[in-house]
């Protein structure tokens, strides 16, 4: 989708770097998602965010961190990266609503050396 | 636990044959579901959803798929498949007692072969 962008598209790091992946929205969604995708593992969720005021740890946040700079940006760091989390990431978002379909933008490919 | 099956890793379909891309879950309470598509090196696209009404819903790309609550199944259906078909197929739950959050599906690779 369009409307969510995600930088970098591809980011290469060693082991302990601190990187930020970030994440912008263009829908006026209010709720803001991100996940990594494993080969055979589906998305797991890491962190979201209802509002700006609001985040909550998914199923595997540590290891991570994530700052709601506003409305329509979410970033995740990595604040010491390791081999393992070397994955396809994504943020997501999603309005109150029937359903709330989630919107995702096109992933970012990280590779930890 | 809430979980979600996509028993098949990998479906193969000629061109112009009908497709079926299984789904099962397991969740308590009155599930919304869903079915997205990744396409090589793009994100998920939204297919379609069930919420409630009727138990076949239509969607993208000339996609359907039926809610089967006695077998707690969502499968996706096309009558006839193209080579574009071919991608990475999620299914996904969500509970509303969970926060709104979704229970994906490890994700079915469909091939259609022409």
């Amino acid at each position: 989708d369009a409307d969510v962008t995600q930088t970098p598209r591809n980011r290469i790091t060693k082991t302990g770097k601190r990187i930020m992946l970030e994440c912008s929205q263009t829908k006026g969604h209010d709720r803001m998602y991100w996940y990594r995708q494993d080969p055979g593992l589906g998305l797991r969720l890491i962190y979201y965010s209802f509002d700006v005021k609001d985040i909550n740890k998914g199923e595997i946040s540590d290891g991570y961190s994530v700052s709601r700079q506003a409305q329509a940006k979410f970033s995740l760091s990595l604040e010491s990266a390791i081999p393992n989390q070397t994955a396809l990431y994504f943020c997501a978002t999603s309005d109150v609503g029937q359903g709330e379909t989630q919107y995702f933008g096109p992933g970012t490919r990280l590779l930890v050396l | 636990a809430q979980s979600v099956a996509q028993p098949e890793d990998q479906v193969n379909v000629a061109e112009g044959n009908p497709l079926t891309v299984k789904c099962t879950y397991s969740v308590s309470g009155n599930p919304y579901l869903f079915w997205y598509v990744q396409y090589p090196n793009r994100g998920l696209q939204f297919l379609l959803k069930y919420i409630t009404g009727d138990n076949l819903v239509k969607g993208s790309y000339g996609f359907e798929a039926e809610f089967n609550k006695s077998q707690t199944s969502f499968h996706l259906k096309k009558p006839s498949a193209l080579v574009s078909d071919s991608a990475l197929y999620f299914c996904a739950v969500r509970v509303l007692d969970s926060n709104y959050q979704l229970i994906w599906g490890a994700g079915t690779k469909l091939i259609i072969k022409p």
